[in-house]
């Protein structure tokens, strides 16, 4: 059974670098039937799509967040990684990672158990 | 870019009834769309992908219809566990909008 886990800093302050990392088990992140994507969720608010990454390295992003993010893959640890650069407290959401289909319906069918992320100083 | 509605943002209903969503794209999608469903303080969860084919282990009281820009999700006897709230998202290009949400409350 495919598992997804977020880990990284929970408290990251204003203007400085968010970092998260997903470790996938139970499949292989360089397998071309998947992208690896980043959807998160402010207090209360709905869902907001951040970013996928396909094994090629193609990727596609959120417009509105684009100029700020970074979507890696990690093959060796099976793990891959988001990067949202100069925080403000409008990015304090639970964020998930989750695996997206790749071949026809493009769901999110796997996700992490998601992770709260505060920007505060 | 597209944007997706759905509505009512909210609604209540009694254990028993038949329960429908509504998503509206801004432009035609085909049948390029997944409801979801995020119980409090869980993950979401993919009900229907392809606009009406159910993601397998998923009740069959849930379905949906719907192609080019409207589209709904019936459940068609409400039970306890389905209070949470429902999102759409699209998938025809890469920009995989979600809906706002509809939140199911039980009365």
């Amino acid at each position: 059974q495919l598992q997804l886990q977020e880990s990284g800093p929970r408290l990251v302050k204003p203007s400085e670098t968010l970092s998260l990392t997903c470790t996938v088990s139970g499949d292989s992140i360089s397998s071309s039937s998947y992208y690896w994507g980043w959807i998160r969720q402010s207090p209360g608010k709905g869902l907001e799509w951040i970013g996928s990454k396909y094994y090629s390295g193609r990727t596609y992003f959120n417009p509105s967040l684009m100029s700020r993010v970074t979507i890696s893959l990690d093959p060796s640890n099976n793990q891959f990684s988001l990067k949202l650069s100069s925080v403000t407290a409008a990015d304090t959401a639970i964020y998930y990672c989750a695996k997206q289909e790749a071949i026809a319906a493009r769901i999110f069918d796997f996700w992490g158990q998601g992770t709260l992320v505060t920007v505060s100083s | 870019d597209i944007q997706m509605t759905q509505s009512p943002p909210s609604l209540s209903a009694s254990v028993g009834d038949r329960v429908t969503i509504t998503c509206r794209a801004s432009q035609d999608i085909r049948n390029s769309l997944a409801w979801y469903q995020q119980r409090p303080g869980q993950a979401p969860k993919v009900l229907i992908f392809d606009a009406s084919t159910l993601q397998s282990g998923v009740p069959s009281r849930f379905s949906g219809s719907g192609s080019g820009t409207d589209f709904t999700l019936t459940i068609s006897s409400l039970q306890p566990e389905d209070a949470a709230t429902y999102y759409c998202q699209k998938y025809n290009t890469g920009l995989f909008t979600f809906g706002p949400g509809t939140k199911v409350d039980l009365k």
